[in-house]
């Protein structure tokens, strides 16, 4: 495997249901990201976590867990969740240090339903 | 606060027509300009970015960007575009001390290609 994997691709839960995300990035990185992606809006940044600490919390609401064990994995784990949490999530990774800590690889995503 | 603007919300271009698609951003320190691109099924994938130096950065697939600081822009073109570059594109920028690495993305411009 190269690069920034997710699983699963394809996600459909209940309103009552726990659920979890998988990130898997196999590029050395020690910054991990997630984003939610929805449709005609910009991509909105969740968590970051960098060296395995989470460095930044966008207001995200607590129905929205995340996780980071170690630089290589990150999940999100989801809990009574809204309708309009329905979005694609996606995972993102980066060096830090320099000039190119900014580039971020992005994963396939993960396409949430929420019924 | 940042923001970027991405001022075409779906372009429509015929084989070998000439492509520029606007982006503008409203923070005013030095920054780092990226352009992603997610093709259909696709995960986001960059194509250029600008760190420092010649403001004229070429990406792959023969797209190119400027970046124009007195008019806070960073336009994506390419002069003939194919069927094949029908995706949406993604224009991202980045405070160049962010802690974090956090990406500031456009809305997005969607762009078909008709053969």
């Amino acid at each position: 495997e190269t690069g920034v994997t997710q699983t699963p691709r394809h996600l459909v839960m209940g309103m009552t249901n726990k659920k979890s995300l998988k990130c898997e990035q196999h590029l050395g990185h020690n910054a991990m990201y997630w984003y939610k992606q929805s449709a005609k809006k910009p991509l909105e940044l969740m968590f970051v976590y960098s060296l395995e600490e989470r460095v930044e919390n966008n207001s995200v609401p607590s129905r929205f867990s995340p996780e980071c064990p170690n630089s290589s994995h990150l999940f999100l784990h989801l809990h009574t969740l809204q309708p309009e949490d329905s979005a694609l999530y996606l995972c993102a990774s980066s060096q830090a240090g320099a000039s190119s800590y900014n580039e971020q690889f992005f994963g396939p995503g993960t396409r949430l339903t929420v019924l | 606060a940042q923001s970027v603007s991405q001022h075409n919300h779906h372009v429509i271009l015929s084989e070998a027509a000439s492509l520029e698609l606007g982006c503008n951003y409203s923070y005013g320190g030095t920054v780092n300009l990226f352009w992603y691109v997610q093709y259909p099924g696709q995960h986001l994938q960059l194509l250029l970015k600008y760190f420092s130096g010649d403001p004229l950065v070429k990406g792959i697939k023969g797209f190119e960007a400027e970046f124009i600081k007195s008019k806070f822009s960073f336009n994506l073109r390419k002069p003939s575009v194919q069927w094949s570059d029908t995706a949406e594109y993604f224009c991202a920028v980045s405070n160049l001390y962010n802690q974090g690495g956090k990406l500031i993305f456009g809305q997005g411009t969607e762009l078909s290609v008709k053969p």
